[in-house]
């Protein structure tokens, strides 16, 4: 089972200020995500990492910005928040397994974001 | 086109029957199947994987896979109220790839 940890589980903020939500694994999984699913919608993808120094964005449009400087961090930035920004932020992680097929995604708490 | 397609219900089933879920998808080559159990304002949890055609059983879960049909469901055995949730059908094209996942389906026991 992964140990993945969001912090913090909730944040209201005032519109225009900069916010940076953590996202942390101790299973040293190479892979990391982020999603963003507003209450009874679908996931979407935002960004993604598949190691150090790598980052991708994902299929949802997102002003934020991700960073991948150290295997067991990946956290995610947005610069000036705004009302839209107000959703849910879930982090996931997954390992490589070579010869193993495709690991599953395990999600931390999420942070539940609220610009006001 | 999405490419994972759930029926989002609501589902609503007795205690102690059987649910059933289905989850269709649209890329052929697809390797890897998930389902995962959302409650609500919680994050997802992976409840059964499955790589192969056939079924998978664990516990009071059973996963079905049919490649060819491109269709995967998971029956629930002797529902529980506490099984109320939405169940998510998560898809993996390819190595590398993230999970695609469906808009879930809510699942209601009544106890």
């Amino acid at each position: 089972e992964a140990d993945i940890y969001q912090t913090p589980r909730y944040l209201v903020i005032g519109t225009g200020k900069k916010i940076t939500l953590e996202c942390s694994q101790t299973m040293g999984h190479d892979k990391m995500y982020w999603y963003q699913q507003d209450p009874g919608m679908e996931l979407h993808l935002i960004h993604y990492s598949y190691g150090v120094n790598s980052t991708e964005k994902g299929d949802l449009s997102s002003e934020s910005t991700v960073s991948r400087i150290r295997t067991e961090h990946f956290p995610l930035t947005l610069e000036s928040a705004r009302p839209s920004h107000t959703s849910q932020y879930l982090c996931a992680s997954s390992e490589s397994l070579p010869g193993q097929g495709n690991q599953p995604q395990h999600f931390g708490d999420g942070t539940r974001l609220s610009i006001l | 086109q999405k490419e994972v397609e759930q029926n989002s219900g609501p589902l609503s089933v007795p205690e102690g029957a059987i649910a059933s879920l289905n989850c269709t998808y649209s890329d052929r080559v697809s390797q890897s199947f998930f389902w995962y159990r959302q409650y609500s304002g919680k994050s997802p949890e992976l409840i059964m994987s499955i790589y192969s055609n056939g079924d998978k059983e664990d516990g009071r879960f059973t996963a079905q896979l049919n490649k060819a049909s491109q269709y995967v469901s998971l029956l629930i055995r002797d529902s529980q109220p506490s099984d109320s949730a939405t169940y998510l059908c998560a898809v993996k094209q390819q190595a590398g790839t993230a999970l695609i996942f469906g808009k879930g389906t809510t699942l209601s026991v009544s106890s």
